[in-house]
């Protein structure tokens, strides 16, 4: 069965500094989807970022990029000049080619220090 | 922000009640969710449908049912309420089609059962 393993359940950034979150999946298909979602307090879910496993090249947002490893099985998320508003619950996300479930891991509570 | 809206936000209510949490979406999606969260814990898929008179049963037994008579609606429904449903519950949705696709969350429910 396919795992998302998130192995920070809290870390915390001084504002404008850049923060790495990291996230390990398992399985064993060749072709899939990896996601980041961001959960703020009280305030919903949201797409941070979307990687295609068939892609070699790593998936940029504006201040957000992923490093995918897929040998390593790991797509760790950076955020570059971390803002208040970054303060919030994120989610790493796996999804099968041809299959909608999405699975997703235990969360990594991100805090900001002004 | 995404169109899609559950009600209540938070619900307190005693063992025993009958309850029915409310999930709808105005942007014609057809694959709607519904995602359970304990509080620091990863989301767990409770009930999925792809369309109209389709639902499914998701990764998370669960002692709810659910409805899908209109696109736009996907209720969840829990017969006779225990402490051990005490929990968030999400509600998603995404287009068909293109496979994928990222989730649009509502704010969610609170439920806590007494």
């Amino acid at each position: 069965a396919q795992t998302v393993t998130q192995s920070q359940p809290e870390m915390s950034v001084q504002e404008a500094e850049t923060v790495t979150l990291s996230c390990t999946y398992d399985t064993s298909e060749s072709d899939y989807y990896l996601f980041w979602y961001k959960q703020p307090p009280s305030r919903q879910m949201i797409l941070v970022i979307r990687q295609e496993a068939y892609k070699q090249q790593n998936a940029t947002e504006n201040r957000f990029s992923v490093n995918f490893q897929k040998a390593a099985k790991s797509f760790s998320l950076k955020i570059s000049d971390s803002q208040l508003g970054d303060a919030a619950m994120y989610f790493c996300a796996y999804s099968m080619n041809r299959d909608d479930k999405i699975i997703f891991g235990k969360g990594t509570r991100l805090h900001i220090l002004p | 922000e995404a169109d899609i809206y559950q009600t209540p936000r938070y619900l307190v209510i005693g063992t025993g009640k009958k309850i029915t949490l409310e999930c709808s979406q105005t942007m014609g999606h057809d694959k709607m969710y519904w995602y359970q969260q304990d509080p620091g814990m990863e989301l767990h898929l409770i009930h999925y449908s792809y369309g109209v008179n389709s639902t499914e049963k998701g990764d998370l037994s669960s002692e709810s049912t659910v409805s899908r008579i209109r696109t736009e609606h996907f209720p969840l429904t829990l017969e006779s309420a225990r402490p051990s449903h005490t929990s968030q519950y999400l509600c998603a949705s995404s287009p068909l089609g293109a496979t994928n696709e990222k989730l649009f969350f509502g704010s969610g429910t609170q439920l806590s059962v007494l």
